[in-house]
């Protein structure tokens, strides 16, 4: 069926190195691609969102790219520090989810000091 | 983070029992929604609703009811018609009850345990 699959799992990197995140998905139609940060113990947040008519997005250090030919998206977050250890989670809008959002199953990243 | 809360933080539940989940916004959002997160499989939607007094079943709603009959208000009642409902789940909000493509809002949470 349609989903949305993240890579990797878990992720370690030392602080001041660069950390990415992907995610494919199986919806052509897809047009909309958030991120959403979740700290330990709190609610998750919009950190940066692509839609379907660009092909690369930043925000200070947080970059999205999406290759709508390959049907994937990624995360990139440079100079990374430890307040950027958190659980990321990518989403996609499905045709088979009611056109509603569709989320990854997250990536636990830790930036160790 | 204001604007979108959930009551209680921590509910327990004996098996055969309903129970209510409240979540309440007071952003003027028009979409609200209930999600179900279980570690390892990030977010599932359980209902939604795009407007007052509608409502729709996202990808996992059996045994869970909701209903929608104030803008400011969702409330997801899980009842004993779920087999598996020990888990952490998430109201959300939206600005735009028409567009999928809005910025979600999440409230704290509430984690359910069922004894």
């Amino acid at each position: 069926g349609e989903n949305v699959e993240q890579h990797p799992s878990t992720l370690s990197v030392q602080e001041g190195d660069s950390a990415v995140i992907k995610c494919t998905y199986s919806d052509s139609a897809s047009n909309y691609f958030p991120w959403y940060k979740q700290e330990l113990g709190k609610r998750p947040q919009l950190i940066i969102d692509i839609r379907s008519n660009v092909g690369e997005k930043k925000d200070q250090r947080i970059a999205v790219t999406l290759n709508k030919t390959a049907k994937h998206f990624s995360l990139h977050i440079t100079e990374t520090q430890p307040e950027d250890s958190a659980v990321y989670f990518c989403a996609a809008i499905l045709s088979g989810s009611a056109r509603q959002l569709t989320f990854g199953s997250g990536t636990q990243l830790t930036v160790l000091p | 983070d204001g604007g979108i809360t959930q009551s209680p933080k921590y509910l327990f539940r004996k098996e055969g029992q309903n129970v209510t989940l409240s979540c309440e916004q007071n952003l003027n959002h028009d979409a609200m929604y209930w999600y179900r997160q279980d570690p390892g499989q990030g977010l599932r939607l359980i209902y939604y609703s795009q407007i007052v007094n509608d409502f729709q079943k996202g990808d996992i709603a059996e045994g869970y009811s909701v209903s929608r009959e104030k803008k400011e208000s969702f409330p997801l009642t899980v009842t004993s018609a779920q087999k598996n409902p020990t888990a952490f789940y998430l109201c959300a909000s939206s600005l735009s009850g028409t567009g999928n493509d809005n910025e979600q809002f999440f409230g704290p949470g509430t984690r359910l345990t069922v004894l």
